[in-house]
């Protein structure tokens, strides 16, 4: 596609459940980032994929919160047993390569969790 | 600890005019620098970058510049025009391009016809 497309752009859960959320980068990247936006808040870094494989996963706040990217394309950020705090607007960014000096992001997901 | 600060919430300016939006860091080790604009419901999308290496990068209406010393860097939008308006954050990383931004909280900019 023509830009990196996250779905869905809107998921309310309730505390407790368990959700997927996924990104499309843009076509032959093979950079991925996904960040957390809290409300009044810049992102903030969870993980990064180089290809098929977590780079650096440092900003995952705990084992709740997983990602794969499984062929190297797609990804998807797995969160269980949801809480309230974990309400926010996902991010997920794609670069064409680690040392590209920018990353393209997508529309976001906001998550609430009720 | 915010590594990258962005002190004002939000900032009002005339049509025309020039808007200034600032930004300070405080790790030592960030060598590279970025400005993104953010709509409403949008992703956040790239403007400007600045190297380490250099204190200013210009684009057109839009230049930042980087006084390494006092750790600041700024945004110029000379003239400002109201589809300026938006959320701008800063962001910045150590030595790994895009990789691990860290951002700024945001300024919020209103250009006013």
């Amino acid at each position: 596609g023509a830009g990196v497309s996250q779905t869905p752009s809107n998921k309310v859960t309730e505390k407790g459940k368990y959700v997927e959320l996924r990104c499309d980068p843009i076509s032959g990247h093979t950079a991925l980032y996904w960040y957390r936006q809290s409300l009044g808040q810049g992102p903030e870094f969870l993980i990064y994929f180089q290809g098929t494989g977590a780079a650096d996963d440092s900003g995952l706040p705990n084992d709740r919160f997983f990602a794969v990217r499984p062929e190297g394309s797609v990804s998807t950020l797995k969160i269980q047993r949801t809480e309230r705090g974990d309400s926010a607007v996902y991010l997920c960014a794609s670069s064409l390569s680690p040392g590209s000096t920018e990353a393209f992001f997508g529309q976001g997901t906001r998550l609430t969790v009720v | 600890d915010q590594q990258v600060k962005q002190n004002s919430p939000s900032l009002s300016v005339q049509e025309g005019r020039i808007s200034i939006l600032n930004c300070d860091y405080t790790n030592s080790m960030f060598d590279y620098f970025l400005w993104y604009k953010k709509y409403p419901a949008e992703g956040p999308t790239f403007l400007i970058s600045i190297s380490s290496i250099k204190d200013k990068n210009e684009d057109g209406r839009f230049t930042v510049f980087l006084n390494k010393s006092a750790k600041h860097l700024s945004l110029h939008i000379v003239p400002s025009q109201p589809g300026d308006s938006a959320v701008y954050f800063c962001a910045a990383s150590d030595g790994q391009g895009a990789q691990k931004l860290v951002f700024g909280q945001g300024t919020r900019l209103t250009i006013n016809p």
